[in-house]
């Protein structure tokens, strides 16, 4: 079975802290992606990556950055954390030629809250 | 680029009806239609998809159908029991259209009462 871990279930974090969220998938998959997601919302790419030091803006980028220094680690970073941050992420990783066509295979998920 | 609109957000059925949850699309290129589905507190699972070369895919008792004129899809899952209650999230994309990942909907809770 794939299995892609997060380093860390819940954060409790203050405004304007530096957080890091940590992905390590174990299958060799090229694709990782960042997911936000919020009651209502649905599941929001952040960011995502095809290739190590690779990386691609998603649809809400803005207050992220990511960083993919090897193949099974992509990590989240949000430099200045604020209230409007406190959400689910989501990492997810793929296997495909084509980083639009694998299945997805997501983690358990870190639920980040913001005071 | 892609738009994928979900309906309805919430659903509620008697357990051994039907569900019916439908998406629409907004980019006539996109090809592939996956569906998850997530469970309370579990993350979100690949259930079935489709390709746009065929108008239909059944699994036991779930189905989707896809009518590409229209620019719509939707899951279809018959004789539905608790262990069905989640929310399910349609996605669309561009196979073939370079690092273009999937846009998901906003999701369906669905709720099947014993």
């Amino acid at each position: 079975d794939v299995k892609v871990t997060q380093s860390s279930r819940y954060l409790v974090k203050r405004t304007g802290e530096k957080v890091f969220l940590e992905c390590v998938q174990d299958m060799d998959h090229e694709n990782m992606f960042w997911y936000r997601q919020d009651p209502g919302l649905g599941l929001r790419l952040i960011y995502f990556s095809y290739d190590v030091k690779m990386k691609e803006k998603g649809d809400i980028p803005e207050g992220y950055s990511v960083s993919r220094e090897k193949k099974e680690r992509f990590s989240l970073i949000l430099e200045s954390a604020s209230t409007n941050q406190t959400s689910m992420y989501l990492c997810a990783s793929s296997d495909s030629d084509l980083i639009n066509t694998g299945e997805l295979f997501f983690g358990e998920g870190s639920r980040l809250t913001v005071l | 680029g892609e738009n994928v609109e979900q309906h309805p957000s919430t659903l509620s059925v008697q357990e051994g009806d039907s569900a019916v949850i439908k998406c629409t699309y907004s980019d006539s290129a996109s090809n592939y239609f996956p569906w998850y589905k997530q469970e309370l507190g579990k993350r979100p699972q690949l259930i079935i998809d489709i390709r746009s070369n065929v108008g239909e895919k059944k699994d036991q008792r779930i189905a989707v159908t896809l009518n590409k004129t229209a620019k719509h899809f939707s899951l279809h899952i018959t004789e539905t029991q608790p262990e069905d209650s989640a929310v399910y999230f349609c996605a669309a994309t561009t196979r073939g259209g370079g690092n273009t990942p999937l846009v998901f909907g906003k999701g369906t809770r669905l709720s099947v009462i014993a």
